[in-house]
């Protein structure tokens, strides 16, 4: 199985603040990656697909790369609706999720 | 629009049987490739069942044997049979479906709870 680790598994910044999670592949998942954002209460939300594409809707502060087996998801000027729990997940072979990133607004 | 909506969570004793259904609008459950996903408390994220189009299903080994997946009797909706029920079942469920890739998860509904406990 394809296991993904997901860091840090809390960040608090500000608003404004630039902030990045990193996911790391235990194997090759090619650009099969895909975040979502979780908030209580509501349904998940894909926001980035195949590693750096942005989901239709989604605001452009959002953005994914990619390094060999490493993504990162990063938002470039955290919002206060940004506090929510963020998820990696591979799709390459079936599909594996990180543990989650908590995202705090200080 | 497409939206999905679980129901059908609640307490079950151990060993005992429940049925989710996601009821979905803006798409055809029939033509599309759906997944039931849950979270344990404290856990991650875990694929449960999935039914392709083609109506071919698979299942985690955590469920197998144990869970069944099928679409309902409306077109819209997917349901989950779940029997022999364990403590570790005790989760959120989730519904959601494959527009694009399979197994990228477009649209998810916001959740059912099943608590496994006496």
């Amino acid at each position: 199985d394809i296991q993904m680790t997901q860091s840090p598994s809390t960040l608090s910044a500000s608003v404004g603040d630039r902030v990045t999670i990193t996911c790391r592949a235990s194997q090759s998942i090619s650009s099969w990656l895909a975040w979502y954002q979780k908030k209580p209460g509501k349904a998940p939300k894909l926001l980035i697909y195949k590693a750096s594409n942005l989901e239709i809707g989604v605001p452009s502060r959002f953005s994914g790369s990619a390094s060999g087996t490493e993504f990162r998801l990063t938002i470039s000027s955290l919002q206060p609706e940004d506090s929510a729990i963020y998820y990696c997940q591979q799709y390459s072979s079936y599909l594996t999720f990180g543990q989650g990133t908590k995202v705090e607004i200080k | 629009e497409v939206h999905l909506v679980e129901s059908g969570g609640g307490l079950v004793q151990p060993g005992g049987s429940l049925r989710l259904s996601c009821a979905t609008s803006g798409f055809t459950v029939s033509s599309s490739f759906m997944i039931w996903v849950r979270q344990a408390p404290g856990r991650g994220l875990e694929w449960v069942s999935v039914i392709y189009s083609d109506g071919s299903t698979y299942y985690a080994d955590s469920v197998k044997g144990r869970f069944t997946i099928s679409r309902g009797n409306s077109k819209n909706t997917l349901d989950l049979q779940m029997s022999s029920l364990r403590a570790e079942d005790t989760a959120i469920y989730y519904c959601a479906r494959s527009k694009t890739q399979l197994w990228l998860l477009n649209s998810w509904g916001q959740g059912t709870l099943v608590t496994v406990s006496s």
